[in-house]
């Protein structure tokens, strides 16, 4: 059984530029889950995706948007990036939709110069 | 509003030693979850025990063990005989049963054992 891979592992951008960061769902699973893990805090929910279709949003912009695929993989993608989107990207899967235990991969280290 | 609190920021303990990792809840929902995932150095947020609010069981698995307990909103985790290896970010994490719903997560416990 494959777990929840992602890419890159890390990552440096400046500000003002955009990124995907890329999550592959565990075998199995069918939704993904996003977190934003700054330095030192637990992860903030930033969305997850049901069967190609947002299904929940945490308190995060529009300039953070996201896609699943129809093999169950997921992009997150940030516009406009602030010295603040510095952080540990994490992506989870699960089986169900609701509260499912979550699955996650081994995160993208994003640095916003 | 839903809202996990680990008061212990830090912890640092001698191997072989026992080791308590609090963590209180709020929630207005019956029905719910709460969680203990495990982040070692390397980043991975690693799970390790997943509770719904209707099973106040305790569970033991091998050296750790979890106490719930609903009447004080806990979920308390437990390291029995700890080793270097347990040393890791340790979260208590909170769901509900609604569409979409996220895992609220609390800020975290270090923990360090050292030899």
């Amino acid at each position: 059984e494959t777990g929840v891979t992602q890419s890159p592992t890390h990552l440096i951008k400046t500000r003002g530029q955009q990124v995907t960061l890329r999550c592959s769902s565990q075998s199995g699973h069918n939704t993904v889950s996003w977190y934003q893990q700054a330095l030192g805090q637990g992860p903030q929910f930033i969305f997850q995706y049901y069967r190609e279709e947002e299904n929940g949003r945490g308190n995060f912009p529009p300039r953070f948007s996201g896609l699943q695929f129809p093999n169950y993989s997921s992009e997150l993608n940030v516009n406009a990036l602030e010295l603040d989107d510095s952080a540990l990207y994490l992506c989870a899967s699960s089986f169900m939709v609701y509260t499912d235990t979550q699955y996650f991969g081994p995160g993208t280290r994003l640095t916003v110069l | 509003a839903q809202k996990v609190t680990q008061a212990q920021t830090e912890i640092s303990v001698v191997e072989k030693e026992d080791v308590t990792l609090d963590c209180v809840y709020e929630t207005r929902d019956t029905t719910y979850y709460l969680f203990w995932y495990k982040q070692p150095p390397s980043g991975e947020l690693v799970f390790l025990i997943r509770r719904n609010s209707f099973d106040e069981q305790n569970e033991i698995s091998g050296r750790y063990s979890w106490n719930f307990q609903k009447s004080t909103s806990s979920f308390n985790f437990t390291i029995t005989a700890s080793q270097v290896v347990d040393s890791a970010v340790y979260f208590c994490a909170l769901s509900g049963n609604q569409a979409g719903t996220a895992l609220i997560f609390g800020k975290g416990t270090t923990l360090s054992v050292s030899s």
